[in-house]
């Protein structure tokens, strides 16, 4: 059973980076996809990138100029930073092991990032 | 404006079945399956169906998926209190290389 522990900073001041961070227990990195998601206030959920287990990455392109998202084997560990944030950001952000077409079957218990003045 | 098309919202009593909607394309339904994401109020989504109606471990056996061709449908029988929430369909979309979803549809327990 995999469990994903987010971590970092709730509140991000506008131009400044938002870093997160999602530890994965009882389950290897091995062979799947790690996923990022948001949800705005009221809005559905969007799809912010992933990484693979071998390091390489893919973006929406609506956000590819500002995201990155990385993976620490090692530490059980992927990472997500977008930077030169705005209000626009201010979301719930989530975590996720994503099995592709087949969707994503654990999730984060996500994290509120407000974006501020 | 979401890729996926479903209906804003659905309702029932305790006991029916219910059915929701989702409508795509050809660079998404039209090849890839679909997958149907439960979202309780305040809580993460969890995957209730995948590859258009396998469910996961777990998941009663009154959630159940179907599609054709760039269409499909979550039914929800024997309704009940707990499965008030938001429900929201995913395919893999072939230009992003990665998932897009509905809408979602707040479903109603009257």
């Amino acid at each position: 059973q995999a469990q994903l522990q987010q971590s970092g900073p709730g509140l991000v001041k506008a131009s400044e980076t938002l870093s997160l961070t999602c530890t994965v227990s009882g389950v290897s990195l091995r062979s799947y996809y790690w996923s990022w998601f948001r949800q705005s206030p009221g809005k559905g959920l969007e799809w912010i990138g992933y990484v693979y287990y071998s390091g390489s990455a893919n973006y929406n392109p609506s956000l590819k100029s500002r995201v990155s998202i990385s993976i620490d084997t090692s530490k059980s560990q992927f990472s997500l930073k977008l930077n030169s944030v705005t209000a626009a950001d201010t979301a719930m952000y989530y975590c996720s092991r994503d099995r592709g077409n087949w969707g994503s079957d654990y999730w984060g218990q996500g994290t509120t990032v407000i974006v501020s003045a | 404006q979401s890729v996926l098309t479903q209906p804003p919202s659905a309702s029932g009593t305790p006991g029916q079945r219910v059915t929701i909607s989702c409508s795509g394309s050809s660079s998404n339904m039209g090849i890839y399956t679909v997958n149907w994401y439960q979202q309780l109020p305040g809580t993460a989504p969890k995957l209730l169906i995948y590859s258009d109606n396998q469910r996961p471990s777990g998941v009663p056996a009154r959630f159940s998926g179907s599609k054709s061709g760039t269409s499909a449908s979550l039914a929800i029988s024997g309704l009940q209190s707990e499965d008030e929430g938001d429900y929201y369909c995913s395919a893999w979309e072939d230009s992003l290389d990665g998932p897009v979803f509905g809408g979602g549809t707040k479903l109603t327990v009257l």
